[in-house]
């Protein structure tokens, strides 16, 4: 079975530094893995995602993440906080049960994103 | 028309009560998923369609009932609820098979309240 660990239920970061928000995966095959944001009273939107292709991914609104399979990472980063960052993340690996992709998330970041 | 899209967005109900959750996709994809997703808890997969089969059942109360009816439309009837069945209720869908990765289109939700 697939797990996803995200560190730290809330990281708050002031606007203009630097966001890091960890995510480490168990997988016993190569992995596909995912960034999800969620804003208040609104479904997950796909951030970025990696699909065994390059290891830096870059995906929407400046975030990008790296896969490093020593040490079975997928953190995401963003170089420049903004206030509109604010937001549940949610880091994911998906899994074929059967026909079907069988997602598994993380419990999710809270990003606190201070002026 | 685009993405997903859930209907209603946000429903009171009774315990004693029937009501039903419609989520609808125009992005061609052949399989839909329902979430739950309560307060300081991690998502809850509840349901999956793969081409109109059910194909996963994550041991959900028989009180929530799924009906697929074709590769666009996941529904989700509710019967003699909980309170504790209050929560955000997520669709999803995405593309299966060749091309695919299992990256999730999510709704904005249905935002369940149940009295």
């Amino acid at each position: 079975a697939q797990s996803v660990t995200q560190l730290g239920s809330h990281v708050s970061v002031s606007e203009g530094a630097l966001v890091l928000l960890r995510c480490n995966y168990s997988s016993s095959v190569p992995p596909y893995l995912f960034w999800y944001v969620q804003y208040p009273n609104q479904g997950l939107q796909l951030l970025l995602k990696y699909t065994s292709a390059a290891t830096l991914v870059k995906g929407i609104n400046g975030f990008e993440a790296e896969f490093k399979k020593s040490e079975t990472s997928f953190h995401l980063t963003k170089p420049s906080a903004h206030m509109s960052d604010a937001a549940e993340y949610f880091c994911a690996v998906s899994d074929r049960s059967g026909g079907s992709y069988i997602p598994t998330f993380g419990r999710g970041t809270s990003l606190i994103v201070h002026p | 028309e685009t993405g997903v899209t859930q209907t209603p967005r946000h429903l009171v109900m009774g315990m004693t009560n029937k009501k039903s959750l419609k989520c609808e996709q125009h992005l061609g994809h052949n399989a839909m998923y329902w979430y739950k997703q309560s307060a300081k808890k991690p998502l809850e997969l509840m349901f999956v369609y793969n081409f109109k089969e059910q194909t996963e059942n994550n041991s959900v109360p028989s009180r929530f009932s799924p009906e697929c009816p074709n590769s666009s439309h996941l529904f989700l009837h509710l019967h003699t609820l909980q309170p504790e069945d209050s929560a955000l209720y997520l669709c999803a869908s995405t593309k299966s098979g060749t091309g695919g990765f299992g990256e999730l289109f999510f709704g904005e939700g249905s935002r369940l309240t149940v009295l």
